[in-house]
């Protein structure tokens, strides 16, 4: 079975900590995601990630950072935690122009 | 620019009614794919369907039909004697053929399906 895994299903921090989110698929996916979801405004991208340590800024990347050192793997990093980045976090995998698969989604709370 | 409209935030029926989700979208391109996912309670996303813009045929997978209509840029969901197991968050999205790698997603329809 294919499978999207994101670490950690709830997190919670403190403003200002440094936080990673880290993002694993088994399908030998070129491109990944990470969505941001909200209450009333769907999914936006944040940044992702075409092939390994390449990257492209999405609709919100302001506050936000990524890593793809290996392309099994797609890290976000929020460099300083604030209260308006408490959200659920989506990320996503898909070979080119094909259907995405999701991780079942980390919901941060900073504090 | 592009853009995907869901009009309807939340929508409640009763279990056995049938119920249709809107999806409108914006492109100039004349090549892009058309998608639906469903969220569960449970958080993840589920791929129900791919349409790409030369294929209007309309489609059924059991309970499900998908309606797609180029001349209006709609790309309707409906699903046939709902089951409080439809119950989700239904989200249409849009994604083109060139250049971006992008997806682009409609703010998605609660759907809640009473016993």
């Amino acid at each position: 079975d294919v499978k999207v895994t994101q670490s950690s299903r709830y997190l919670v921090k403190r403003t200002g900590e440094k936080v990673f989110l880290e993002c694993v698929q088994d399908m030998d996916h070129e491109n990944m995601f990470w969505y941001r979801q909200d209450p009333g405004l769907g999914l936006r991208l944040i940044y992702f990630s075409y092939d390994v340590k390449m990257k492209e800024k999405g609709d919100i990347p302001e506050g936000y950072s990524v890593s793809r050192e290996k392309k099994e793997r797609f890290s976000l990093i929020l460099e300083s935690a604030s209260t308006n980045q408490t959200s659920m976090y989506l990320c996503a995998s898909s070979s080119d122009r094909a259907k995405l698969f999701f991780g079942s989604g980390t919901q941060l709370s900073v504090l | 620019a592009q853009k995907v409209t869901q009009a309807q935030t939340e929508i409640s029926v009763v279990e056995k009614e049938d119920v249709t989700l809107d999806c409108v979208y914006e492109t100039r391109d004349t090549t892009y794919y058309l998608f639906w996912y469903k969220q569960p309670p449970s958080g993840e996303l589920v791929f129900l369907i791919r349409r790409n813009s030369f294929d209007e045929q309309n489609e059924i997978s059991g309970r499900y039909s998908w309606n797609f209509q180029k001349s209006t840029s709609s790309f309707n969901f409906t699903i046939t004697a709902s089951q409080v197991v439809d119950s989700a968050v239904y989200f249409c999205a849009l994604r083109l053929t060139s250049g971006t790698y992008k997806y682009i997603f409609g703010t998605g329809t609660r759907l809640k399906v009473l016993a």
